[in-house]
């Protein structure tokens, strides 16, 4: 069974103050990971796709790279518009079957003072 | 674009009352998803449904229903509502192997 966990929990920064979260999963073959930002009373937003080991994606102050066991997203000078709780998923080892399903990790909730 | 939309947004019941979340999607989507967020748990998947036609029990089914009435639109159906039932509920929709699109949610008190 697939299993994906995030870690912090929680993690509060000052406004500039970069920080990395990491999303971490045991999966029985690396085939993508998706990030996702959430908005309070909001549902999630896609961010990135990464497919392979290696791979990375940039959007504005964030970056996400993704090795074989573990993926992590990067805030650079985060504002407090950034804040938001962060969430990551698997996808299922075969993405054109029926029973696609993915695997989510509990997220880390991100607040930026000014 | 409206991309997924659920209704209602707020929903208050009583115990043993029933209730029918509303989703549709305008992107053409084959497949549909119903999610439950808890603070601690997660997303849940309750049921999805692969294409029109058929549906299929995910993580947390017990004590709802579902029903893939076209290509656009799932419902999730409560119907003995009980309040370990409270929470977000959320929809999703995905084509291939993109990454799935999520509606705004529904939050739903059981009291």
């Amino acid at each position: 069974e697939d299993q994906v966990t995030q870690s912090p929990e929680a993690l509060r920064l000052q406004e500039g103050e970069s920080s990395s979260l990491n999303c971490s999963y045991t999966v029985s073959g690396l085939r993508g990971l998706f990030w996702y930002r959430q908005d309070p009373g909001k549902g999630p937003e896609f961010l990135f796709t990464l497919y392979s080991a290696g791979e990375e994606k940039e959007k504005e102050r964030l970056k996400a790279t993704l090795t074989k066991k573990e993926s992590f997203l990067h805030i650079t000078a985060p504002k407090p518009e950034d804040s938001a709780t962060y969430l990551c998923a698997v996808p299922p080892l075969f993405s054109g079957g029926s029973n696609y399903k993915l695997t989510f990790g509990k997220g880390t909730l991100l607040t930026v003072n000014p | 674009n409206a991309g997924v939309t659920q209704t209602p947004k707020f929903q208050v019941l009583k115990t043993g009352q029933s209730m029918t979340l509303q989703c549709a999607q305008d992107m053409n989507h084959n497949s549909m998803y119903w999610y439950r967020q808890d603070p601690g748990m997660g997303l849940r998947l309750i049921y999805y449904s692969a294409s029109e036609g058929t549906t299929d029990k995910g993580e947390v089914p017990n004590g709802y229903n579902v029903s893939r009435l076209n290509k656009r639109e799932f419902s999730l159906r409560l119907e003995s509502a009980a309040p370990s039932q409270t929470s977000v509920y959320f929809c999703a929709s995905r084509e291939g192997a993109q990454p799935q699109h999520f509606g705004d949610g529904t939050r739903l008190s059981i009291l």
